[in-house]
Protein backbone atom coordinates (compact mmCIF):
# COMPACT_ATOMS: atom_id res chain seq x y z
CA UNK A 1 0.00 0.00 0.00
CA UNK A 2 1.13 3.03 -0.74
CA UNK A 3 -0.22 5.52 2.00
CA UNK A 4 -0.55 5.22 5.54
CA UNK A 5 -2.54 2.74 7.42
CA UNK A 6 -4.35 2.42 10.78
CA UNK A 7 -5.76 -0.58 12.22
CA UNK A 8 -8.32 -0.84 14.01
CA UNK A 9 -10.53 1.59 12.03
CA UNK A 10 -12.75 1.46 15.11
CA UNK A 11 -12.09 0.03 18.73
CA UNK A 12 -14.87 0.21 21.54
CA UNK A 13 -13.71 -0.35 24.90
CA UNK A 14 -14.56 -0.45 28.67
CA UNK A 15 -13.31 2.70 30.77
CA UNK A 16 -10.65 0.73 33.01
CA UNK A 17 -9.26 -1.42 29.87
CA UNK A 18 -6.40 -1.08 27.72
CA UNK A 19 -6.04 -0.68 23.98
CA UNK A 20 -3.35 -0.31 21.63
CA UNK A 21 -3.59 1.23 17.72
CA UNK A 22 -1.32 0.85 14.85
CA UNK A 23 0.42 2.96 12.58
CA UNK A 24 2.11 1.50 9.33
CA UNK A 25 3.96 4.62 7.75
CA UNK A 26 4.42 5.42 4.51
CA UNK A 27 7.71 2.82 3.79
CA UNK A 28 10.69 4.36 4.10
CA UNK A 29 9.75 7.80 5.98
CA UNK A 30 11.79 8.21 8.84
CA UNK A 31 9.62 10.48 10.89
CA UNK A 32 5.98 9.25 12.53
CA UNK A 33 3.40 11.47 14.38
CA UNK A 34 0.42 10.53 16.37
CA UNK A 35 -2.58 13.15 17.12
CA UNK A 36 -5.67 13.31 18.46
CA UNK A 37 -9.11 15.04 17.08
CA UNK A 38 -11.99 15.31 19.33
CA UNK A 39 -14.86 16.51 17.32
CA UNK A 40 -15.09 19.94 16.06
CA UNK A 41 -11.67 20.07 16.43
CA UNK A 42 -8.33 20.24 14.22
CA UNK A 43 -5.37 16.99 15.09
CA UNK A 44 -3.97 17.50 18.52
CA UNK A 45 -0.14 16.48 18.77
CA UNK A 46 0.50 13.79 20.96
CA UNK A 47 3.87 12.25 20.11
CA UNK A 48 6.39 12.18 17.46
CA UNK A 49 8.76 9.73 16.28
CA UNK A 50 12.55 10.40 14.54
CA UNK A 51 13.36 6.89 14.06
CA UNK A 52 13.01 4.39 16.68
CA UNK A 53 13.18 7.32 19.27
CA UNK A 54 10.39 9.55 20.73
CA UNK A 55 12.21 13.08 19.50
CA UNK A 56 9.39 15.01 21.33
CA UNK A 57 6.73 13.16 23.39
CA UNK A 58 5.21 16.60 24.92
CA UNK A 59 1.78 16.10 23.64
CA UNK A 60 0.78 12.79 25.70
CA UNK A 61 -1.91 14.32 28.36
CA UNK A 62 -1.08 11.95 30.87
CA UNK A 63 1.31 8.75 31.67
CA UNK A 64 -1.22 6.40 30.52
CA UNK A 65 -0.39 7.14 27.43
CA UNK A 66 2.67 5.52 25.95
CA UNK A 67 4.21 4.95 22.19
CA UNK A 68 6.93 2.73 20.67
CA UNK A 69 8.33 2.32 17.16
CA UNK A 70 10.77 0.01 17.93
CA UNK A 71 12.18 -0.81 14.40
CA UNK A 72 11.57 2.66 12.86
CA UNK A 73 8.69 1.66 10.86
CA UNK A 74 5.24 0.70 12.56
CA UNK A 75 4.21 2.15 15.76
CA UNK A 76 1.90 1.80 18.37
CA UNK A 77 0.00 4.11 20.50
CA UNK A 78 -0.86 2.45 23.78
CA UNK A 79 -3.55 3.50 25.95
CA UNK A 80 -4.06 2.11 30.03
CA UNK A 81 -6.80 2.31 32.27
CA UNK A 82 -9.25 4.63 29.48
CA UNK A 83 -11.28 7.01 30.31
CA UNK A 84 -14.35 8.07 28.68
CA UNK A 85 -12.91 11.01 28.13
CA UNK A 86 -10.20 9.50 25.96
CA UNK A 87 -12.57 9.07 23.14
CA UNK A 88 -11.88 10.59 20.01
CA UNK A 89 -9.86 9.92 16.39
CA UNK A 90 -6.92 9.04 16.56
CA UNK A 91 -4.73 10.04 13.76
CA UNK A 92 -1.10 8.68 12.36
CA UNK A 93 1.11 10.46 9.89
CA UNK A 94 4.31 10.27 8.44
CA UNK A 95 6.80 12.58 6.36
CA UNK A 96 9.86 11.32 4.75
CA UNK A 97 12.31 13.33 6.89
CA UNK A 98 10.40 15.61 9.84
CA UNK A 99 11.31 18.99 8.93
CA UNK A 100 8.49 21.32 9.82
CA UNK A 101 8.36 21.99 5.98
CA UNK A 102 7.76 18.42 5.00
CA UNK A 103 4.31 16.98 4.02
CA UNK A 104 2.52 14.91 6.55
CA UNK A 105 0.95 12.16 5.14
CA UNK A 106 -2.16 10.83 7.38
CA UNK A 107 -3.90 7.46 8.04
CA UNK A 108 -7.56 7.88 8.15
CA UNK A 109 -7.45 7.23 11.90
CA UNK A 110 -8.87 5.26 14.45
CA UNK A 111 -11.84 6.17 15.96
CA UNK A 112 -11.98 5.18 19.64
CA UNK A 113 -14.78 4.79 22.04
CA UNK A 114 -14.61 4.11 25.71
CA UNK A 115 -17.93 3.37 27.74
CA UNK B 1 -5.34 28.77 24.71
CA UNK B 2 -5.21 28.17 21.24
CA UNK B 3 -2.36 29.31 18.97
CA UNK B 4 -4.58 28.93 15.52
CA UNK B 5 -8.02 30.37 15.36
CA UNK B 6 -10.44 29.61 12.78
CA UNK B 7 -13.37 31.69 13.88
CA UNK B 8 -15.64 30.15 11.27
CA UNK B 9 -16.60 26.93 11.77
CA UNK B 10 -18.58 26.43 8.53
CA UNK B 11 -18.91 28.83 5.02
CA UNK B 12 -21.39 28.03 1.87
CA UNK B 13 -20.22 29.86 -1.73
CA UNK B 14 -21.79 28.94 -4.83
CA UNK B 15 -20.26 26.91 -7.01
CA UNK B 16 -17.97 29.14 -9.17
CA UNK B 17 -17.26 31.89 -6.89
CA UNK B 18 -14.65 32.30 -4.71
CA UNK B 19 -14.06 30.66 -1.06
CA UNK B 20 -12.13 32.87 1.43
CA UNK B 21 -11.11 30.62 4.75
CA UNK B 22 -9.49 32.41 7.46
CA UNK B 23 -6.54 31.76 10.23
CA UNK B 24 -5.16 33.54 12.73
CA UNK B 25 -2.80 33.17 14.90
CA UNK B 26 -1.25 33.93 18.52
CA UNK B 27 2.66 32.80 18.32
CA UNK B 28 4.68 34.95 16.79
CA UNK B 29 7.83 32.53 16.40
CA UNK B 30 5.59 30.18 13.88
CA UNK B 31 7.75 30.13 10.22
CA UNK B 32 5.86 28.19 8.43
CA UNK B 33 2.14 27.75 7.53
CA UNK B 34 -0.26 24.79 6.21
CA UNK B 35 -3.60 24.32 4.78
CA UNK B 36 -4.81 20.12 5.04
CA UNK B 37 -7.99 19.34 3.29
CA UNK B 38 -10.20 16.62 5.38
CA UNK B 39 -13.36 14.91 3.74
CA UNK B 40 -15.37 12.90 6.01
CA UNK B 41 -13.99 8.90 6.89
CA UNK B 42 -10.19 10.48 5.71
CA UNK B 43 -7.39 11.71 7.00
CA UNK B 44 -6.17 15.07 6.56
CA UNK B 45 -4.37 15.97 2.95
CA UNK B 46 -1.62 18.16 2.80
CA UNK B 47 -3.21 21.24 0.41
CA UNK B 48 -0.76 24.03 -0.20
CA UNK B 49 1.88 25.70 2.74
CA UNK B 50 3.95 29.05 2.82
CA UNK B 51 7.07 30.34 4.16
CA UNK B 52 7.31 33.53 6.90
CA UNK B 53 9.67 34.93 4.26
CA UNK B 54 6.90 35.09 1.24
CA UNK B 55 3.86 36.93 1.54
CA UNK B 56 1.84 34.79 -1.09
CA UNK B 57 1.92 31.22 -2.53
CA UNK B 58 -0.15 29.91 -5.31
CA UNK B 59 -0.96 26.77 -6.76
CA UNK B 60 -3.67 26.38 -9.26
CA UNK B 61 -6.70 27.41 -8.31
CA UNK B 62 -5.61 27.51 -4.73
CA UNK B 63 -4.13 30.74 -3.15
CA UNK B 64 -2.79 31.35 0.52
CA UNK B 65 -2.22 35.02 1.65
CA UNK B 66 0.17 35.20 4.81
CA UNK B 67 0.09 39.04 6.69
CA UNK B 68 2.85 38.94 9.04
CA UNK B 69 2.40 42.00 11.04
CA UNK B 70 -1.38 40.58 11.39
CA UNK B 71 -0.89 37.10 12.41
CA UNK B 72 -3.37 36.28 9.82
CA UNK B 73 -3.49 34.26 7.03
CA UNK B 74 -6.02 33.29 4.62
CA UNK B 75 -6.88 30.63 1.70
CA UNK B 76 -8.46 31.57 -1.27
CA UNK B 77 -10.02 28.75 -3.52
CA UNK B 78 -11.18 30.12 -6.92
CA UNK B 79 -13.46 29.46 -8.64
CA UNK B 80 -14.97 26.79 -6.29
CA UNK B 81 -16.29 23.73 -6.94
CA UNK B 82 -18.63 21.18 -5.41
CA UNK B 83 -15.75 18.74 -5.22
CA UNK B 84 -14.06 21.31 -2.85
CA UNK B 85 -16.64 20.84 0.30
CA UNK B 86 -14.46 19.43 3.03
CA UNK B 87 -13.28 20.62 6.69
CA UNK B 88 -10.09 22.48 5.90
CA UNK B 89 -7.46 22.95 8.94
CA UNK B 90 -4.83 25.61 9.06
CA UNK B 91 -1.50 24.71 10.81
CA UNK B 92 1.35 26.47 11.67
CA UNK B 93 4.63 25.45 12.70
CA UNK B 94 8.40 26.68 13.70
CA UNK B 95 11.58 25.98 12.37
CA UNK B 96 13.36 22.62 11.88
CA UNK B 97 11.40 19.92 13.70
CA UNK B 98 8.84 21.90 15.53
CA UNK B 99 5.59 20.29 15.43
CA UNK B 100 2.92 21.21 13.62
CA UNK B 101 -0.16 23.17 15.28
CA UNK B 102 -3.28 23.40 13.79
CA UNK B 103 -6.53 25.31 14.00
CA UNK B 104 -10.42 23.74 14.58
CA UNK B 105 -11.09 23.86 11.20
CA UNK B 106 -14.12 25.32 8.86
CA UNK B 107 -16.37 23.26 7.18
CA UNK B 108 -16.77 24.37 3.29
CA UNK B 109 -19.94 23.75 1.23
CA UNK B 110 -19.79 24.79 -2.36
CA UNK B 111 -23.68 24.85 -3.66
CA UNK B 112 -23.53 23.52 -7.25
Amino acid sequence: GAGVSQTPSNKVTEKGKYVELRCDPISGHTALYWYRQSLGQGPEFLIYFQGTGAADDSGLPNDRFFAVRPEGSVSTLKIQRTERGDSAMYLCASSASGTSADTQYFGPGTRLTVL
Amino acid sequence: DQQVKQNSPSLSVQEGRISILNCDYTNSMFDYFLWYKKYPAEGPTFLISISSIKDKNEDGRFTVFLNKSAKHLSLHIVPSQPGDSAVYFCAATGTSYDKVIFGPGTSLSVIP
